[in-house]
């Protein structure tokens, strides 16, 4: 059974970090891209952050770039979510999603994470 | 980046009832469209991919249509189950990957 696990989560004063983990199990870490995908309280989702499978390609979403890192340890099979300079903006709960490609090519996000709350505040 | 609007924002029906839901991007997309569903509390849940096809172990009454810049989702009987919001991804535009703001059914 594939599992994601998140953890990590907490509160944080604004410019303060956190380090977000995803252990995966039940697959093979390695041969699937990963994604940060996060929801604000009461909003949306909104995609964060992706990782290849060997760490090859990594993106970020304009809001975040500068500010979070994404990293993946193949053998731990675990993902992770460095975050700094937080911001209140950036409260919310952190999902970490693994990305498959349909036969046509297209990707979409087949296992989710239970979610891990992130909330930024004095 | 391609905005994703969803209509309508929320959706009042019962149990039993034929129900469509609406995503428009704003550039075409192809078929690179997915719908998730989620439960408050809880992870979304992946329902369709490729705009037409149904995830493995997601019951037949959910069903996907479009191409281009207009998606549709429809169940095609309502159970208690379905009472959740649901957001449609477009992954056309590789990596950022945006939502709809999603649409909540309610009963």
């Amino acid at each position: 059974e594939v599992q994601l696990v998140e953890s990590g989560g907490g509160l944080v004063k604004p410019g303060g970090s956190l380090r977000l983990s995803c252990a995966a199990s039940g697959f093979t870490f390695s041969d699937y891209g990963m994604n940060w995908v996060r929801q604000a309280p009461g909003k949306g989702l909104a995609w964060v952050s992706s990782i290849t499978t060997s760490s090859g390609y990594i993106y970020y979403a304009d809001s975040v770039k500068g500010r979070f890192t994404i990293s993946r340890d193949n053998a731990k099979n675990s993902l992770y979510l460095q975050m700094n300079s937080l911001r209140a903006a950036d409260t919310a709960v952190y999902y970490c999603a693994r990305v498959r490609v349909g036969s046509s090519g297209w990707p979409y996000f087949d296992f989710w994470g239970q979610g891990s709350l992130v909330t930024v505040s004095s | 980046d391609i905005q994703m609007t969803q209509s309508p924002s929320s959706l009042s029906a019962s149990v039993g009832d034929r129900v469509t839901i609406t995503c428009r991007a704003s550039q075409s997309i192809n078929t690179y469209l997915n719908w998730y569903q989620q439960k408050p509390g809880k992870a979304p849940k992946l329902l369709m991919y490729g705009a037409s096809s149904l995830q493995s172990g997601v019951p037949s009454r959910f069903s996907g249509s479009g191409s281009g810049t207009d998606f549709t989702l429809t169940i095609s009987s309502l159970q208690p189950e379905d009472f959740a919001t649901y957001y449609c991804q477009q992954t056309y535009n590789h990596p950022t990957y945006s939502f709809g703001q999603g649409t909540k059914l309610e009963i």
